[in-house]
């Protein structure tokens, strides 16, 4: 069975400092790795993917994200944080193994708020 | 603009009756998904389908029920047999299907919020 963990319900940080936000899984195979963000009332947009190749990968807004095998984790970064950053992250993994289908299974969802 | 669409954004429902949540997609996926949203959980999958006419339960199926009968359409409806309905809900698609490569994200609609009472 494959799974993630965010550790940390809610992220504070200041605008302008870097920001990270903690992801680690569990898959009996290798990993696809998705980050995701939600802003309120809305549904997720897809900010990355780790599929093979180079560890760190870059996406949207400005976010990248590495990965680390030995560690089992996929923190998503981002150097200079904005306001409009605040937002539901959510971590998504699902095993290269798996035979049912695309089905991901997603974190709890990390809140970050970043304060100007 | 192609995108998932989700009928209606509230829903306000009395104890005991069957309600059915829309969603419809025009990206020409091949895979649909419903998940269900509460806080400090995350997301959990209820259903997901690969291909017309066919479907499988996910994580939490017990109390609801899915058709597929058309490529661009995934209903789910939430019965009285579900103990705690009240949610957020939803919809995804995706481009992989038939158990494929499985490295597409997920497209998702902006969900439906359902209040029973």
């Amino acid at each position: 069975a494959q799974s993630v963990a965010q550790p940390e319900d809610q992220v504070n940080v200041a605008e302008g400092n870097p920001l990270t936000v903690k992801c680690t899984y569990s898959v009996s195979g290798n990993p696809y790795l998705f980050w995701y963000v939600q802003y309120p009332n809305r549904g997720l947009q897809f900010l990355l993917k780790y599929i093979t190749g180079d560890n760190l990968v870059k996406g949207s807004y400005g976010f990248e994200a590495e990965f680390n095998k030995s560690q089992t984790s996929f923190h998503l970064k981002k150097p200079s944080a904005l306001v409009s950053d605040s937002a539901l992250y959510f971590c998504a993994v699902r095993d290269m193994g798996e035979a049912a289908g695309n089905k991901l299974t997603f974190g709890g969802g990390t809140r970050v708020l970043v304060k100007p | 603009d192609g995108g998932i669409t989700q009928s209606p954004k509230y829903l306000f429902r009395k104890e005991g009756q069957n309600v059915t949540l829309s969603c419809e997609q025009n990206l020409n996926h091949d895979a649909m998904y419903w998940y269900r949203q509460d806080p400090g959980q995350g997301l959990r999958l209820i259903y997901y389908s690969q291909i017309v006419n066919d479907f499988q339960k996910g994580d939490i199926a017990e109390g609801y029920s899915v058709s597929r009968e058309k490529k661009e359409s995934f209903p789910l409806t939430v019965t009285s047999a579900q103990k705690n309905p009240t949610a957020f809900y939803l919809c995804a698609s995706s481009p992989v299907g038939g158990g494929g490569r499985g490295n597409s994200p997920l497209h998702f609609g902006n969900g439906t919020r359902l209040t029973v009472t």
